[in-house]
C-alpha cells in the first residue's frame, strides 16, 4: 500500500537534545512539507521541498533543519535552538503541479522533558 | 505573506442543521483554496477545492464556492450529521507549492 510513514509515533527527549524525525512515501511524489500543529494555532509550515536536493523555508523554520537526498524521505531534525520543541509534527506530500493536495501522514509526537 | 484567518471554534450544532465556516485568505496573486477536515483519531484529508475564482468545490455534501471580491471561501452543509464532527482546515497554496493552513474550526453536532 502507498503511503506516507512517519517514525516515530511518541518521541521523549531532555532538552537541549537534537532531534530527527523520519518521514518516507512510496506514492512517488515530488513534493514534501513539514508542519507543526499546536493546539488554537493550526498547521504551521516548518520546511518544504518541492524536488530532490531543493528546500524552501515555511513560516517557522527557525530551530529546525531538513534534508532532502532522496525523493521519498524528508527527515526533520528539531535542534536544541528551537525554544518551544514539544508539539505534533505532520509530514505531507504531493506531486509536482498538483497545487495544495496533500497526502499526510499520521504524525509524530515530540515531548520534550 | 500568504496567510488564512477562520471563524474561531468549537462550533456546536444540532443534527440536520445548517453549517457555515468562514474563511478569508490574503494572498498575492491567485491561490488555489483547500478544505481539510480532521476526524477525531484520524489523520488529515482533503475535502474540496477550488482553483480559481467563482470555482465552486463540493464533496460530501460540503459546498465551498472561491470568492476573489471578498477574498473568501466559505464552507457550508445544509444538514450535518453527527458523523461530520472534526476539525476543519482551510488552506491556499501559492503557485510554487508553498501550502498555508488557517488555524482550524472544531465542528460538534450533537443528536
Amino acid at each position: 500500500d502507498g503511503g506516507i510513514t512517519q517514525s516515530p509515533k511518541y518521541l521523549f527527549r531532555k532538552e537541549g537534545q537534537n532531534v530527527t524525525l523520519s518521514c518516507e512515501q512510496n506514492l512517488n511524489h515530488d513534493a514534501m512539507y513539514w508542519y507543526r500543529q499546536d493546539p488554537g494555532q493550526g498547521l504551521r509550515l516548518i520546511y518544504y521541498s518541492q524536488i530532490v536536493n531543493d528546500f524552501q523555508k515555511g513560516d517557522i523554520a527557525e530551530g529546525y533543519s531538513v534534508s532532502r537526498e532522496k525523493k521519498e524521505s524528508f527527515p526533520l531534525t528539531v535542534t536544541s535552538a528551537q525554544k518551544n520543541p514539544t508539539a505534533f509534527y505532520l509530514c505531507a506530500s504531493t506531486l509536482a503541479g498538483v497545487l495544495g493536495e496533500l497526502f499526510f501522514g499520521e504524525g509524530s509526537r515530540l515531548t520534550v522533558l | 505573506g500568504d496567510s488564512v484567518t477562520q471563524m474561531e471554534g468549537p462550533v456546536t450544532l444540532s443534527e440536520e442543521a445548517f453549517l457555515t465556516i468562514n474563511c478569508t485568505y490574503t494572498a498575492t496573486g491567485y491561490p488555489s483554496l483547500f478544505w481539510y477536515v480532521q476526524y477525531p483519531g484520524e489523520g488529515l484529508q482533503l475535502l474540496l477545492k477550488a482553483t480559481k475564482a467563482d470555482d465552486k468545490g463540493s464533496n460530501k455534501g460540503f459546498e465551498a464556492t472561491y470568492r476573489k471580491e471578498t477574498t473568501s471561501f466559505h464552507l457550508e452543509k445544509g444538514s450535518v450529521q453527527v458523523s461530520d464532527s472534526a476539525v476543519y482546515f482551510c488552506a491556499l497554496s501559492d503557485p510554487y507549492q508553498k501550502v498555508t493552513f488557517g488555524t482550524g474550526t472544531k465542528l460538534q453536532v450533537i443528536p
